[in-house]
């Protein structure tokens, strides 16, 4: 399968536990989004790399969260000190190309915090 | 920031009907409007998009238009089918490769397609 993948799918954490997802992107895709999506509602922008550097982050994404993309393949998404506020679904999506191309989505890690 | 509005939220349409789903925007800047549906449990998977240079566009029974004007573009789904039910997302970007903005999506709210056989 060449498309995006997201490691755990789903993940039940205790309040106050730090929790770490993955997003592998499409090979060939330098663009690398990350977007939470809650019950109901579109998917909003947390943060975007290019390569591996991190260009934009959203004010959603407080101190308590940090991503990275060492390598400028895969990427994680760190929660530390979770809250019953953070769950969600954490998609990953990847682009190549110019920043107007087709962002291609994982299946997404849908967190529930107890 | 962008804004985008999507209605309906729901809308409920026969096998064979047409369905219309309807976005407005707010930052004049945005260049490209894609449109998502999203299964459940899956992630949105693109079903077509369009730029400001152009008006309309078809791919089969799928069609968007874009008034840049107004700013706002539609969804239309003709002959619908049952395998059409889902979540439909429209989102606006402004990418600029050259810009402060890297192509970031802000989606609306997301319209359910229930189409009865």
């Amino acid at each position: 399968d060449t498309g995006v993948s997201q490691d755990p799918r789903h993940k039940i954490t205790k309040r106050g536990q730090n929790v770490t997802f993955r997003c592998d992107p499409i090979s060939e895709h330098n663009r690398l989004y990350w977007y939470r999506q809650t019950l109901g509602q579109g998917p909003e922008f947390l943060t975007y790399f290019q390569n591996e550097a991190q260009l934009e982050k959203s004010r959603l994404l407080s101190d308590r969260f940090s991503a990275e993309r060492p390598k400028g393949s895969f990427s994680t998404l760190e929660i530390q000190r979770t809250e019953q506020g953070d769950s969600a679904m954490y998609l990953c999506a990847s682009s190549n190309r110019d920043p107007l191309s087709e962002q291609f989505f994982g299946p997404g890690t849908r967190l529930t915090v107890l | 920031g962008e804004n985008v509005e999507q209605h309906p939220s729901t809308l409920s349409v026969q096998e064979g009907d047409s369905a219309v789903i309807k976005c407005t925007y707010s930052d004049s800047a945005s260049n490209y409007f894609p449109w998502y549906k999203q299964e459940l449990g899956k992630g949105p998977q693109l079903i077509i998009d369009i730029r400001s240079n152009v008006g309309e566009k078809k791919d089969q029974r799928i069609a968007v238009t874009l008034n840049k004007t107004a700013k706002h573009f539609s969804l239309h789904i003709t002959e619908t089918q049952p395998e059409d039910s889902a979540v439909y997302f429209c989102a606006a970007s402004s990418g600029n490769a050259g810009g402060t903005s890297y192509g970031k999506l802000t989606f609306g709210q997301g319209t359910i397609l229930t189409v009865h056989p």
